[in-house]
């Protein structure tokens, strides 16, 4: 598997459902960031987590963090139609130049 | 809007040509990425310029090349293009060198005919 590859890679949900997103890595991280894309839009930044957080939230967002799995989740509550969109998670690597590795992404569909 | 802008939003040009991608950190930010998604490989970086230097290497082909200037501003040029470097190129800025947040600009669409 890549450093951060996210699970699923489709999901499509009913609104007023929660989403769940999950993202595994393989080398240890400084933090793990989750970035939101519109179709052909920019990606634009939800949420930052620590190594040494566990979980945070950020409005409707929940995201945790276990960095003895290497693994991270995404959920948003309460969906909405204006929630459709791709959902990237992205590590920052302790060793390598690169500053931050993105996943293939989560293509996220919310039906009204 | 992130107050990273790039110019052009769409570009159409055709094999062997060379074209020139502009991008305009946000105010204050030293570090610009770019990147390239297209529908197969996801998105995959290019390369990192802070403060006018080159800081990180990514995937970046031979044929591209990118530089930032004193003004901050960087340009990424696509020479002897191929059909499969049609894409989506972002520019992202941060305001150090390091692993926070990254503000992403709306892209340039480039299609090689």
């Amino acid at each position: 598997s890549q450093q951060g590859e996210e699970d699923p890679q489709a999901l499509s949900i009913q609104e007023g459902e929660n989403a769940t997103m999950n993202c595994s890595y393989k080398t240890s991280i400084n933090n793990l960031q989750w970035y939101r894309q519109n179709s052909g839009r920019g990606l634009v930044h939800l949420i930052l987590i620590r190594s040494n957080e566990r979980e945070k939230h950020s409005g409707r967002l929940r995201v945790t963090l276990d960095t003895s799995k290497k693994s991270s989740s995404l959920l948003i509550t309460a969906s909405r139609a204006a929630d459709t969109a791709s959902y990237f998670c992205a590590t920052a690597i302790i060793q390598g130049a690169q500053k931050l590795v993105f996943g293939q992404g989560t293509r996220l569909t919310i039906n009204p | 809007d992130s107050g990273v802008t790039q110019t052009p939003k769409h570009l159409i040009t055709a094999t062997g040509q060379r074209v020139t991608l502009r991008c305009s950190p946000r105010s204050g930010d030293l570090s610009v990425y770019w990147y390239q998604q297209s529908l197969d490989q996801g998105l995959q970086f290019l390369i990192q310029y802070y403060n006018g230097e080159e800081r990180a290497k990514g995937n970046i082909l031979e044929r591209f090349s990118a530089q930032q200037f004193p003004d901050l501003h960087s340009e990424l040029n696509l020479s002897s293009l191929e059909l499969g470097d049609s894409a989506l190129y972002f520019c992202a800025s941060s305001v150090g060198d390091s692993q926070e947040t990254q503000y992403f600009g709306p892209g340039t669409r480039l299609l090689v005919l």
